[in-house]
């Protein structure tokens, strides 16, 4: 495997369901993301996780729990879903430390996730 | 806060033609970096091409280059000889070089471009 793999592509899910995504990584890169991908919506940063160490949740509601237990895994626990949290979401990953010469994301395919 | 805007949200192109797409970005960073982006249809995002905004010299990469006009905070992609492979939805972002990086990445609403036989 190479680049940043996302399981599952597709997940419907009740709305008392609880589910989990999952992302890796195999770039050597230290941070990962997560981003919601909503129609005619920009991207929509959720969490930042660099050194395993959360450093960012932007207002994110708390039915959604991220998780990463290294730095090439990243999880995303979701559970009472409501259907506007249907939408694509992107797991990427980057080489973000001082002194590095490239700042590019590199993304996962996505989990296209519907929430009935 | 940063804000990127792209003002197209669909275009089309015959295929072997030009097609430009059009992003503006609203900072009063001096020092910043600007990327395209595309993500094709049920496949993941990769990175077109970036652009320092120190180097006044616009990026190409193959059929891909930038019109960058700092002054005006504008961040053209310009395609040449179109291929249907470009189908894609195209992302224009900003970032501010600030640690950690990974943070300060805003993305633009995205414009669809469709390349047409």
């Amino acid at each position: 495997e190479t680049g940043v793999t996302q399981t599952p592509r597709h997940l419907v899910m009740g709305m008392t369901n609880k589910k989990s995504l999952k992302c890796e990584q195999h770039l050597g890169h230290n941070a990962m993301y997560w981003y919601k991908q909503s129609a005619k919506k920009p991207l929509e940063l959720m969490f930042v996780y660099n050194f395993k160490e959360q450093t960012e949740n932007n207002s994110v509601p708390s039915r959604f729990s991220p998780e990463c237990p290294n730095s090439s895994h990243l999880f995303l626990h979701l559970h009472t879903l409501q259907p506007e949290d249907s939408a694509l979401y992107l797991c990427a990953s980057s080489q973000d430390r001082i002194g590095v010469s490239s700042y590019e994301q590199y993304f996962g395919p996505g989990t296209r996730l519907t929430v009935t | 806060a940063q804000t990127v805007t792209q003002s197209q949200p669909e275009m089309s192109v015959q295929e072997a033609e030009t097609v430009t797409l059009s992003c503006t970005y609203d900072t009063s960073e001096s020092n910043y970096y600007l990327f395209w982006y595309k993500q094709p249809p049920s496949r993941q995002m990769i990175l077109v091409i970036r652009q320092e905004a120190y180097k006044q010299q616009n990026a190409t990469e193959n059929r891909f280059s930038v019109n960058f006009q700092k002054a005006a905070k504008s961040f053209s992609l310009k395609i040449s000889d179109s291929q249907l492979g470009d189908t894609a939805m195209y992302f224009c972002a900003f970032m501010k070089p600030q640690f950690p990086y990974g943070q300060n990445f805003v993305f633009g609403p995205g414009t669809r471009l469709s390349v047409l036989p």
